[in-house]
């Protein structure tokens, strides 16, 4: 099992409230990503970091801001969530060389 | 830039026939290659990576994928499918470029009937 942590697992909020979605990993991997995906389709990456404070948007323009103040801890800030942010989220790290280790997701509902 | 590209949305295969999800890339120098499967409700678990040296590379759950660089493929297979293996399949491929990113296929969803 990769050691990198979403939390919650699922999320139902209400429209126009601030959520901030965890993302932590064990593994010392300056590399993170954040992918945003509906149920079943393709990934889309949103955003992503090259290690402490380092921060880029990804190919998918996101209303959703990212911190990067610890290698660890990446985590995901919605300002005023919306219906349209109701997806999941995956986070994602990964060593200089190798593949990518995911986290179990965050499944996100906006009311 | 880097791409890879999953030309199939959806593959049955009856349980215990050999299995093929197809791959193919467009890269720049030398592929890294990854397959990836994603359970429902769940995020992406690694299954194997071509990086250097042996074409045909064994993963995880008895899947294995074969790095074809004359017609730019990497497809993953299994000798004998099972009925758990149904689950969505990405291919990726990281980008050596300035953004160092892994890129996704758009993902191929498995079914293995019974």
């Amino acid at each position: 099992e990769a050691d990198i942590y979403q939390t919650p697992r699922y999320l139902v909020i209400g429209t126009g409230k601030k959520i901030t979605l965890e993302c932590s990993q064990t593994m010392g991997h300056d590399k993170m990503y954040w992918y945003q995906q509906d149920p079943g389709m393709e990934l889309h990456l949103i955003h992503y970091s090259y290690g402490v404070n380092s921060t880029e948007k990804g190919d998918l323009s996101s209303e959703s801001t990212v911190s990067r103040i610890r290698t660890e801890h990446f985590p995901l800030t919605l300002e005023s969530a919306r219906p349209s942010h109701t997806s999941q989220y995956l986070c994602a790290s990964r060593p200089d060389r190798g593949g990518a280790f995911f986290g179990q997701g965050t499944r996100l509902t906006v009311v | 830039a880097q791409s890879v590209a999953q030309p199939e949305d959806q593959v049955n295969v009856a349980e215990g026939n050999p299995l093929t999800v197809k791959c193919t890339y467009s890269v720049s120098g030398n592929p890294y290659l990854f397959w990836y499967v994603q359970y429902p409700n769940r995020g992406l678990q690694f299954l194997l990576k071509y990086i250097t040296g042996d074409n045909l590379v064994k993963g995880s759950y008895g899947f294995e994928a074969e790095f074809n660089k004359s017609q730019t493929s990497f497809h993953l297979k299994k000798p004998s499918a099972l009925v758990s293996d149904s689950a969505l399949y990405f291919c990726a491929v990281r980008d050596l470029g300035r953004d160092d990113k892994i890129i996704f296929g758009k993902g191929t969803r498995l079914h293995i009937l019974p």
